[in-house]
């Protein structure tokens, strides 16, 4: 039973323009998600989070949208840079942890 | 030191073998982790362990045996495993065992059954 779902395996941007990674989850008790980073050969790395009181969560380059009535939320990246290639992983909590299967994401020069 | 490390990187073993994966984390967290990763598949919790304490047994299969010295060191023995359980091995650790708080996570050991 998948709660969280990337349905976007691969993301493919040319560096500058921007970058929408999406994620929908199931259960609407999940009260707090969190974006994750991972390179290859390391381990997943923190990257953005959003309580399900807010909608709208900015740091820097990144955003997180977060629409509970439809149950999507989204990791937008602008502008997208070479060093932003890299696989992206959904999380929803609340009171277990979900992640889902990841989207790379590709910034081309 | 910092952050969470994780030995071996990789790993290769028979059915027959026993192994250990060792995780240590160097944040001062409390609370320390161990997921699978499967191609294409999202993270699955495997064990959680709470000030030494395990907390959560995501219905693992005896063959995977955790284990948790202190806050700062993980172990997850291995033995007569399948095939299938050839995966990606993570180790994370947070500050506290919660649904709010990010976990840090190790670069994880490569996994193969033969």
């Amino acid at each position: 039973d998948q709660q969280v779902k990337q349905n976007s395996p691969s993301l493919s941007v040319q560096e500058g323009r921007i970058s929408i990674l999406n994620c929908d989850y199931t259960n609407s008790m999940f009260d707090y998600f969190l974006w994750y980073k991972k390179y290859p050969a390391e381990g997943p790395t923190f990257l953005i989070s959003i309580s399900s009181i807010k909608d709208k969560n900015e740091d820097g380059r990144f955003t997180v949208f977060l629409n509970k009535s439809a149950k999507h939320l989204s990791l937008h990246i602008v502008p997208s840079q070479p060093g932003d290639s890299a696989v992206y992983f959904c999380a929803a909590s609340g009171p277990d942890m979900r992640f889902g299967a990841g989207t790379r994401l590709t910034v081309k020069p | 030191e910092t952050g969470v490390t994780q030995t071996p990187r990789h790993l290769v073993m028979g059915m027959t073998n026993k192994k250990s994966l060792k995780c240590e984390q160097h944040l001062g967290h409390n609370a320390m982790y161990w997921y699978k990763q499967s191609a294409k598949k999202p993270l699955e919790l495997m064990f959680v362990y709470n000030f030494k304490e395990q907390t959560e047994n995501n219905s693992v299969p005896s063959r995977f045996s955790p284990e948790c010295p202190n806050s700062s060191h993980l172990f997850l023995h291995l033995h007569t495993l399948q095939p299938e359980d050839s995966a990606l091995y993570l180790c994370a650790s947070s500050q506290e065992q919660g649904p709010r708080t990010p976990l840090h996570f190790g670069n994880g050991t490569r996994l193969t059954v033969t």
